[in-house]
C-alpha cells in the first residue's frame, strides 16, 4: 500500500542531545512537508520541500535541519539548539505540481518528549 | 497579523444543526484553499479543497470561498456526533508548495 511512514512513533531527548525523526514516502510525491503541532495549537510549518536535494524554511525552521537528498525521504533532526523540541511532529507529502490545489498525505505522526 | 487566522473554539452546536467555521488568509496571491479535520492524537484528514470563489459541495459539506474578502469557511450540515473533531484550515501560496494552517477550531456536537 502507498503511504507515508513515520518512525519511531515515540521518541525521548535527552538534553543537549540531537535526534533525527525519520519520513519515507512511497508515493511518488515531488513535495514533502513538516510540521510541529503543540497541544490544542494547530500545525506550524518547519521545513518544506519541493524537490530532491531543494528544501526552504518554514516559519519555526530555527533548532531544526533537514536533508532531501532521495525522493521517498525527508528526514527531520532536531538539534540541541531546539530548547523546547516537546510536541508532536507531522510529516506529509503532496504531489508538488505548481499552482494547483492538492491535498496533503500525512503520516501517523511522532510525539517527541524531553526526559 | 497570523497568515491563516481561525477561532479556535470550541464551537458548540446540537446533533442535527448546521456548524458554520470560518478562516481568513493575509495573503491575497494564495490559490488553493483546503478544510482538514482531525482527531485528538490522530493526523489531518481532508475533507474539502477549493479554488474558485462561491460554493463547493461534497455531501454535508460545503466549502465557500470569497477571495475579496479573503474568507473561506466550512458548513456542515445535520451535524453528528461523530464530527465532533478539530477543523484546520489551511491555505496554499500561490506558485509554491509552501501550505500553512490556522491554530483549527474545536467543533462539538451535542446529542
Amino acid at each position: 500500500d502507498g503511504g507515508i511512514t513515520q518512525s519511531p512513533k515515540y521518541l525521548f531527548r535527552k538534553e543537549g542531545q540531537n535526534v533525527t525523526l525519520s519520513c519515507e514516502q512511497n508515493l511518488n510525491h515531488d513535495a514533502m512537508y513538516w510540521y510541529r503541532q503543540d497541544p490544542g495549537q494547530g500545525l506550524r510549518l518547519i521545513y518544506y520541500s519541493q524537490i530532491v536535494n531543494d528544501f526552504q524554511k518554514g516559519d519555526i525552521a530555527e533548532g531544526y535541519s533537514v536533508s532531501r537528498e532521495k525522493k521517498e525521504s525527508f528526514p527531520l533532526t532536531v538539534t540541541s539548539a531546539q530548547k523546547n523540541p516537546t510536541a508532536f511532529y507531522l510529516c506529509a507529502s503532496s504531489i508538488g505540481r505548481q499552482g494547483v490545489g492538492e491535498k496533503l498525505f500525512f503520516g501517523s505522526g511522532t510525539q517527541l518528549s524531553v526526559l | 497579523q497570523k497568515e491563516v487566522e481561525q477561532n479556535s473554539g470550541p464551537l458548540s452546536v446540537p446533533e442535527g444543526a448546521i456548524a458554520s467555521l470560518n478562516c481568513t488568509y493575509s495573503d491575497r496571491g494564495s490559490q488553493s484553499f483546503f478544510w482538514y479535520r482531525q482527531y485528538s492524537g490522530k493526523s489531518p484528514e481532508l475533507i474539502m479543497f477549493i479554488y474558485s470563489n462561491g460554493d463547493k459541495e461534497d455531501g454535508r459539506f460545503t466549502a465557500q470561498l470569497n477571495k475579496a474578502s479573503q474568507y473561506v469557511s466550512l458548513l456542515i450540515r445535520d451535524s453528528q456526533p461523530s464530527d465532533s473533531a478539530t477543523y484546520l484550515c489551511a491555505v496554499k501560496s500561490g506558485g509554491y508548495q509552501k501550505v500553512t494552517f490556522g491554530i483549527g477550531t474545536k467543533l462539538q456536537v451535542i446529542p
